[in-house]
């Protein structure tokens, strides 16, 4: 069993729907991490949470610590939102990674 | 299977010194190829990738650089290191084309 599990693994979503993407954890964290990776490209980093909320722009990035759950929200989806969402948490010395959420945002 | 290497998994170098990182991959061919960084209390920063030999960019302007002198070899280097070079540095590797990627083990490097 993976430390960290992503739902679902890909996810086709119409322009403007609004999306969620789910990520529970088995470890003790220090912090969790949303990141983003566009087809051909790297990764970056969206949010880092330890606690609460965050928000940038359309995107929201919740973590409840003690049900060792977060959520990626995006409102409002575009087609340039495809991408594949990774979920990660730090424990220590460790990273440990979801497989990622594909979304594919048709126009 | 395909797995990578990175190591050491830890290390603590004095200011000014030179720095080597090595990350391998096997079970694969022609890997994309990145080095990340996570400075203390920050998210993951993409420092550079690689889609084939010899082929190096960029993300953020540095005191680092990267080498891929072949196909599953990435080297992360620097010819002196300064304390803002403190950090955890994190290999990956994926497949054009297909979704998700793996991540090496991480090092910590601590500039003293």
């Amino acid at each position: 069993k993976n430390e960290v599990e992503q739902s679902p693994q890909n996810l086709t979503a119409q322009e403007g729907e609004f999306i969620t993407i789910n990520c529970s954890y088995s470890v003790g964290i220090s912090a969790l991490h949303w990141l983003q990776q566009h087809p051909g490209g790297g990764i970056v980093s969206l949010f880092m949470l330890s606690s609460g909320k965050k928000k940038h722009g359309r995107l929201i990035a919740t973590i409840n610590i003690q049900e060792k759950h977060s959520s990626l929200h995006i409102t409002a989806s575009h087609p340039r939102d495809s991408a594949v969402y990774i979920c990660a948490v730090s424990a220590g010395n460790q990273f440990y990674f979801g497989t990622g959420t594909s979304l594919t945002v048709i126009p | 299977s395909q797995t990578i290497h990175q190591w050491p998994a830890t290390l603590v170098q004095p200011v000014g010194s030179p720095l080597s990182l090595e990350c391998t991959v096997e079970g694969t061919s022609n890997p994309n190829l990145y080095w990340y960084r996570q400075a203390a209390g920050r998210g993951l920063q993409l420092l550079f990738y690689s889609v084939g030999i010899g082929q190096i960019s960029s993300e953020v302007p540095q005191n680092l650089s990267a080498s891929r002198p072949q196909d599953r070899q990435f080297i992360l280097s620097s010819k002196k290191l300064l304390l803002s070079d403190s950090g955890f540095y994190l290999c990956a590797w994926s497949l054009t084309g297909v979704s998700g990627y793996t991540f090496g083990s991480g090092t910590r490097l601590t500039v003293v």
